[in-house]
């Protein structure tokens, strides 16, 4: 298994400006990714996070827009820029196990309000 | 492509009766299926899983799926439903062939109220 923290786990946040999310897993894991859960709806993955190298962003998620950062196995922060109130959501880190045994791991994720 | 459908998005239930959430599938390979929780105001916790082992798949609390080829369907069942299984209830699939885990795609969640 693997725990997850994310901080901040919540925030109010002023429109324009950016927010950095850190996620840190209690062990080394393969992979690592970030959700979005919108007011009322399910969770849409933006991107997944590699170690060392750029992410891997979905469609309809750019990286100007949500910058992330995994600079080793245990650690990632996903970055949301220029927000607008368009952007409250959950954001939502996630990770295998340290043996990739198929299931994912989620934190308890970061509640995000922008006025 | 894959994908899955939650064919209520909310259902109520007696407590002590049957828990039935239903949940169909397309995915290009043999799928790896979860159904995960969510507790309001918490993150997801992992239900139960299916990755092409026995398709009756037991899970926490009591809560057990099917997985059928033929019908493309996944479906969460509870005998007796406790007031403490309100909660959001989300169908997965991953798009890994190999058993491990990759990205998930969600269904939309269904929303499960269990009355006195």
């Amino acid at each position: 298994s693997a725990v997850i923290s994310q901080k901040p786990s919540r925030d109010i946040c002023q429109r324009g400006t950016s927010l950095t999310i850190q996620c840190q897993v209690d062990s080394q894991v393969t992979m690592m990714f970030w959700y979005r859960q919108q007011p009322g709806q399910s969770l849409t993955l933006i991107a997944t996070a590699n170690q060392g190298s750029e992410a891997t962003y979905e469609s309809g998620f750019v990286i100007d827009k949500f910058p992330i950062s995994r600079p080793n196995l245990t650690f990632s922060t996903l970055t949301v820029s220029n927000m607008s109130p368009e952007d409250s959501s959950i954001y939502l880190c996630s990770a295998t196990g340290t043996f990739n045994t198929g299931e994912l791991f989620f934190g308890e994720g970061s509640r995000l309000t922008v006025l | 492509a894959q994908s899955v459908t939650q064919l209520d998005s909310h259902v109520s239930v007696s407590e002590g009766t049957p828990v039935l959430l239903r949940c169909n599938y397309s995915s290009s390979y043999s799928p790896s299926l979860f159904w995960y929780v969510q507790h309001p105001n918490k993150g997801l916790q992992l239900l139960l899983k299916y990755t092409s082992a026995a398709t009756l798949v037991k899970g926490i609390n009591g809560f057990e799926a099917e997985f059928k080829k033929s019908e493309t369907s996944f479906h969460l069942t509870k005998p007796s439903a406790h007031m403490s299984d309100a909660a959001e209830y989300f169908c997965v699939v991953s798009d890994s062939k190999y058993g491990t885990a990759s990205k998930l795609t969600f269904g939309t969640g269904t929303r499960l109220q269990v009355t006195l």
